[in-house]
Order: C-alpha cells, then sequence, then structure tokens
C-alpha cells in the first residue's frame, strides 16, 4: 500500500518554540493531506486539509496563525506549531487520501510533540 | 450529534469470543466507509472498507445498512493481538474523513 512518512517522531520543546513536522507521500502524489491531532485516550481531530497550491482549510477553533501549514509539493506538506505551549502537546497526525474508489487514506507514524 | 459515533467501551472479552462493534454515522451523503484499528501510541490502520453487501477477511466481517446509517465490524476468534481501538471512519467523495470516537477493545488470556 500507499506509504506516508513524517518526521521527526517525537520532539520536546521549551515553551515559546516552534516546531515543524514534515509530511510525505512516499510512493505516490496527494494533492491532498490532512492534518490530525490526537490528545490522550481522545479519537483523531481533524485540524485543517492542507491543498497543494493553495492556501489550507482549517477547522473551526483551530488558529491558522498559530499552525501553520505549507503544501509545497505534491508529495510533501509542512505542519509549524509556531510559539508552542504545554497545552500543544500532542500526537500529531497526518494522511494522504489516494484518489482510487473507495479512496483510502494513508497515515503518516505521528509525531509526539512534548512541549515544556 | 456527532457524525460518527460508536459503542463507548471498553469491551473486555476472553480470547475466542466473538466481539461486535457498532457504528452510525449522521451524513446521509457519506459514501465511503472504513474501519480502522489503532494501537497505542501508533498511527490508525486501515483494517477493512466497508462495502454495502458486506464483506468478510479472515476474522473480520464488516456490515453496511445504508438506510439506517449503521456499520458494524464483527470479530470472530479474537486473539490478544486484536486488543487495540477500532475506529469507524466514514467519508463523503472529495472531502474529508470523519473518524468515530472508537471503541476500545481488550482482549484477556
Amino acid at each position: 500500500g500507499a506509504v506516508v512518512s513524517q518526521h521527526p517522531s517525537w520532539v520536546i520543546c521549551k515553551s515559546g518554540t516552534s516546531v515543524k513536522i514534515e509530511c510525505r507521500s512516499l510512493d505516490f502524489q496527494a494533492t491532498t493531506m490532512f492534518w490530525y491531532r490526537q490528545f490522550p485516550k481522545q479519537s483523531l481531530m481533524l485540524m485543517a486539509t492542507s491543498n497543494e497550491g493553495s492556501k489550507a482549510t482549517y477547522e473551526q477553533g483551530v488558529e491558522k496563525d498559530k499552525f501553520l501549514i505549507n503544501h509545497a509539493s505534491l508529495t510533501l506538506s509542512t505542519l509549524t506549531v509556531t510559539s508552542a505551549h504545554p497545552e500543544d502537546s500532542s500526537f500529531y497526525i497526518c494522511s494522504a487520501p489516494t484518489s482510487g474508489r473507495p479512496n483510502e487514506q494513508f497515515f503518516g507514524p505521528g509525531t509526539r510533540l512534548t512541549v515544556l | 450529534r456527532k457524525e460518527v459515533e460508536q459503542d463507548p467501551g471498553p469491551f473486555n472479552v476472553p480470547e475466542g469470543a466473538t466481539v461486535a462493534f457498532n457504528c452510525t454515522y449522521s451524513n446521509s451523503a457519506s459514501q465511503s466507509f472504513f474501519w480502522y484499528r489503532q494501537d497505542c501510541r501508533k498511527e490508525p490502520k486501515l483494517l477493512m472498507s466497508v462495502y454495502s453487501s458486506g464483506n468478510e477477511d479472515g476474522r473480520f466481517t464488516a456490515q453496511l445498512n445504508r438506510a439506517s446509517q449503521y456499520i458494524s465490524l464483527l470479530i470472530r476468534d479474537s486473539k490478544l493481538s486484536d486488543s487495540a481501538t477500532y475506529l469507524c471512519v466514514v467519508n463523503v467523495y472529495g472531502q474529508n474523513f470523519v473518524f468515530g470516537p472508537g471503541t476500545r477493545l481488550s482482549v484477556l488470556p
């Protein structure tokens, strides 16, 4: 199946710093990628939809100035958590859908962010 | 009402048991349906797509009832390795995927 990678797999940073997470589709092109956040014992919550060549679409309640998304190419989307705070500590997962029907989506392995 | 709802769980069952998970969705325009499993601190992995006619993959059987907007997953002869959270996922083609809250399964020796 399709492969999606994420980097880094985990990061610990001080409060106030910015953290960039990369999501790559390794063997297929993805015009759309999704960014999710998952807090402990909760389900995945969609944060935003990353669109190649255009602005990302953010879900209600997600600050676009805090979570910067750049879909630089058909295989790369980045999420930058700016001025991270402890409440931003979470598991961030990206995914990319295939174009087949039924279209499936493949998840990256996730990035565990801990803000001290 | 949430878009996708699942049994709250957790389910604790002995090895070899049969367990069924239920899921309902609110968007009648939904076109694609999936069951994913997620192990602790890992990303979700596709378990199976769900087709209108129902489908089976080994010990796993998925059913879809469009009229009732209901999806189910049946696991027969459960194994210890089946312990995970099972996520019901619904998609309107061309739009984002909506995840249910998940149902945690623990298979006990």
